[in-house]
Order: structure tokens, then sequence, then C-alpha cells
């Protein structure tokens, strides 16, 4: 019973690169959540999907970033033209339904160098 | 705006007492609670919860108490053991309709059980 997948685990870029995160959700869940976690900091809300819509993004930077979650496949979430300051934890969750309890993938690591 | 607070950074204690970890919170439409566990390099998970209609829930050695009139909610552990060792995050979610999903997390207490 695979819980919620995340790769890459670890994403070096140099800025000015793109790099995409991808979430895998729990068996039967179709709700999806993307947090960020900066150093010394609680997980702060990005962005909540369902599959092929955006629900709500209202912590999701305005430009450089974006998400998606397909009919098929895993949730991207992609950030253009990194830059040092996106050096941070991103954490996806994925719940069965609203109001479910959310449950969370081991993050991915990404330093931008 | 931290809507929740954990105001201990740390705590430590004596493995077979109780670590009791606080969290306030200023939002008064939150009306979910939840309580994450930490390990280094590895994602939140998800420990207990409590629904704002009730003042207790228990689940084993861990039990949340929330008291909304102080909007404070805290997370007993009894007995501590060295495998509870981590850092644990308190949040919060709001009613539906009156938000969304999210969840707003707090920076986290680090929690020390010495054996």
């Amino acid at each position: 019973n695979a819980g919620v997948m995340q790769n890459p685990r670890h994403l070096v870029r140099r800025r000015g690169q793109e790099a995409r995160l991808r979430c895998s959700p729990m068996k039967g869940h179709s709700h999806v959540y993307w947090y960020r976690q900066l150093p010394e900091e609680g997980l702060k809300f990005m962005v909540y999907l369902q599959k092929e819509n955006i629900i709500d993004e209202s912590g999701m930077p305005k430009e450089r970033f974006s998400a998606e979650f397909p009919k098929e496949g895993p949730s991207i979430l992609r950030i253009q033209q990194v830059v040092r300051g996106d050096s941070a934890a991103y954490f996806c969750a994925s719940s069965r339904g609203q109001q479910e309890t959310q449950y969370f993938g081991p993050g991915t690591r990404l330093l931008v160098l | 705006d931290q809507q929740v607070k954990q105001n201990s950074p740390s705590l430590s204690v004596q493995e077979g007492r109780i670590s009791i970890l606080n969290c306030d919170y200023t939002n008064s439409m939150f009306d979910y609670f939840l309580w994450y566990k930490k390990y280094p390099a590895e994602g939140p998970t998800f420990l207990i919860s409590i629904s704002s209609i009730k003042d207790k829930n228990e689940d084993g050695r861990f039990t949340v108490f929330l008291n909304k009139s102080a909007k404070h909610l805290s997370l007993h552990i009894v007995p501590s053991q060295p495998g509870d060792s981590a850092v644990y995050f308190c949040a919060a979610n709001r009613k539906p309709g009156g938000g969304s999903e999210k969840l707003v997390f707090g920076k986290g207490t680090k929690l020390t059980v010495n054996p």
C-alpha cells in the first residue's frame, strides 16, 4: 500500500533553469496539495488541485510557478527560471476528499546554485 | 501574519514522562486541527486531529485538547519514548465554504525525549 510518492527526492538546478517536481497521490486519492517549507519555517500552502482542475492557487507565486494534475499521471509542480530563493523542501499531500486528512509525501529538496 | 503559532521551538523531556506541546491560533474560522510529526529528511506524518465540536480526542499515547475560547490546543504524549523525538507541527483548516482546503501550519516544536 504505497503512500504519496514524490520524485526526485533531491534536485539541483542552476539559476535560470527549470525545475519539475512530481507527485503521485495515494491510491484512491483524487485531491493533491503542494506545500513549501523554507529552513526553520513551517509548511506554507501553495496550491490545491483535483484531477484536471486547479481549485485554489492562492499560495502560488504569480510568476514562474505552475501546477497541474492531469487525468492520467502524476501532479507536476513546475518552476521556471529558478532563483536561489526557490531553494526549499517541496511537499505534496493527498486526500480522498474535501476536509479529509492530508497525507504527505517525503518531499523534494530543491537546491538552486 | 502567523495565524498558527507554536511558541516553543524546542522541548526536552525524560523517557516515560509526559510531553506537552502547545499551539495557539488567531483565526476564529478554523474548525479542524491536526498534529503532524516530522523526522529529518522525511515528510510530515499525520498523528491525530480534532474537530472544533470536540474538546478532546485520544489515540493511544496521544491526546489532543482544544480550548476554543482561548484559541489554544495542546498535544499530550504519555509516556514519552525516545522514538517520539521529532519536530511536531500544529496545523489548522477552515470550514468548507469559508475557504479552501489548505492547511495553515505553525513553525513546529522540536521534541527531544532523553533515555
